[in-house]
């Protein structure tokens, strides 16, 4: 079945950096765009950035912007997200969600946990 | 990009009808017929339950429906069931021709009473 695995999740203290995977079975990875949502402890979620399904497109959330990298390893069927200068209010659960239409999230991953704390 | 405005929270009885908001800008949720309805159980994955505004994925029942006016989509649930019970958010793409962008509410706690 179609299935999305987060991993990479962790503790970490502020100004440092952290690369969470996601690994997709089930689908022709490389055919579709994807995404990463976010969604800070008790607090809504929050669209992260989306890559295209070559890679030669990526876009970020103003939040984001110069610090997150998005990218991708269709040999690997798998999808990155690098999280430089790291803050406090990156703590959150990042969801990795596959593109439907381009315009909407069809299918989630269960969540990987970043918790920046000194 | 400011969030969607979403109540906090609605109710409803079992078998009721509950119809929840999500207000934007004409610069997000009223620039495309492009939006997304999300149902999140506590600890879970968000789930797609609308798409496109009134469009519902294979499997989800038909008491699930959208509409939009201006720059106001609504979500209804008919038929309430308990396992209804959990957050929704509404989801825009607002993206231009040169950036993609999308923009979701801030949720809405829905409790059957």
């Amino acid at each position: 079945q179609v299935q999305l695995v987060e991993s990479g999740g962790g503790v970490v203290h502020p100004g440092t950096s952290l690369t969470l995977s996601c690994r997709a079975s089930g689908f022709t990875f490389s055919h579709y765009d994807m995404h990463w949502v976010r969604q800070a402890p008790g607090k809504g979620l929050e669209w992260v950035a989306i890559i295209s399904h070559d890679g030669s497109n990526r876009y970020y959330a103003d939040s984001v912007k110069g610090r997150f990298t998005i990218s991708r390893d269709n040999s690997q069927n798998t999808l990155y997200l690098q999280m430089n200068s790291l803050r406090a209010d990156d703590t959150a659960v990042f969801y990795c969600a596959k593109a439907e239409g381009s315009y909407y999230m069809d299918v989630w991953g269960q969540g990987a946990t970043l918790t920046v704390s000194s | 990009q400011s969030a969607l405005t979403q109540p906090r929270s609605v109710s409803g009885s079992p078998g009721q009808s509950v119809t929840i908001s999500c207000t934007g800008t004409s610069s997000d949720l009223g620039r495309y017929n492009y939006v997304s309805w999300y149902q999140q159980h506590p600890g879970k994955a968000p789930k797609v339950i609308i798409y496109d505004v009134t469009e519902r994925p294979s499997g989800v029942p038909d008491r699930f429906s959208g509409s939009m006016s201006g720059n106001t989509a609504s979500l209804t649930i008919s038929g309430l069931q308990a396992e209804d019970e959990a957050d929704y958010y509404c989801c825009a793409y607002a993206g231009t021709y040169t950036f993609l962008n999308w923009v979701f509410g801030g949720g809405t706690k829905l409790t059957v009473l």
